[in-house]
């Protein structure tokens, strides 16, 4: 399956502070999608990223707290904005072609202090 | 989306097989079946996936009944290295859903 990096792997923000996580596929993929992941607890999706407009979000996630950008088919970035330490997580980016399954970067782990 | 259930955690010792039961009863017609692995501090993995009877690959085997309403996901013989979480997923693999994951079952091989 294709190969997602994800920048940076990890980072530790200042409360108020806005991260900025990019995802680069290495080739096309038809949907990504972006995840939380707290320690120890199972992924929970934020939002489908679309290519050329705006992100659909899941319930309890908003854009203005995770804006989402997809110009293209093989990148997308997530943004947390406004970080306070409740945002502290891994999150995850994820792809999938159809008829595919979905394949997933390494994460990136932040911590908000 | 159809609502899965697993065991939280199993124990097992290296060269057992394991075998990993997952419960969906509300599963659609044409949903798929499909398990993910992950290991602390990576992305979850596609192991296998299935829509009935039986589907082996070099990693697993996955075992579904004839009613779809459960899978088990068989390992065999496993090692330390197969610690990780599993995941498993029910959803409609041809129209690019969204890929959303239980709680999982923890799995802990002992030497």
């Amino acid at each position: 399956s294709a190969v997602i990096s994800q920048k940076p792997s990890r980072d530790i923000c200042q409360r108020g502070t806005s991260l900025t996580i990019q995802c680069q596929v290495d080739s096309q993929v038809t949907m990504m999608f972006w995840y939380r992941q707290q320690p120890g607890q199972s992924l929970t999706l934020i939002a489908t990223a679309n290519q050329g407009s705006e992100a659909t979000y899941e319930s309890g996630f908003v854009i203005d707290k995770f804006p989402i950008s997809r110009p293209n088919l093989t990148f997308s970035t997530l943004t947390v904005s406004n970080m306070s330490p409740e945002d502290s997580s891994i999150y995850l980016c994820s792809g999938r072609v159809l008829n595919t399954e979905a394949f997933f970067g390494q994460g990136t782990r932040l911590t908000v202090v | 989306l159809a609502k899965t259930t697993q065991p939280i955690s199993m124990d097992s010792y290296e060269g057992q097989e394991v075998n990993i039961t997952c419960s969906h009863n509300n599963i659609a017609t044409n949903d798929y079946i499909t398990w993910y692995q992950q290991f602390p501090s990576q992305g979850p993995r596609f192991i296998i996936q299935g829509y009935k009877t039986k589907v082996t690959n070099e990693v697993a085997s996955l075992f579904i009944p004839a009613d779809r309403k459960s899978s088990t996901l068989s390992l065999p013989r496993v090692s330390l290295s197969d610690t990780a979480v599993y995941y498993c997923l029910v959803g409609d693999s041809n129209g690019g859903f969204k890929t959303i994951f239980g709680a999982g079952t923890r799995l802990f091989v002992k030497a």
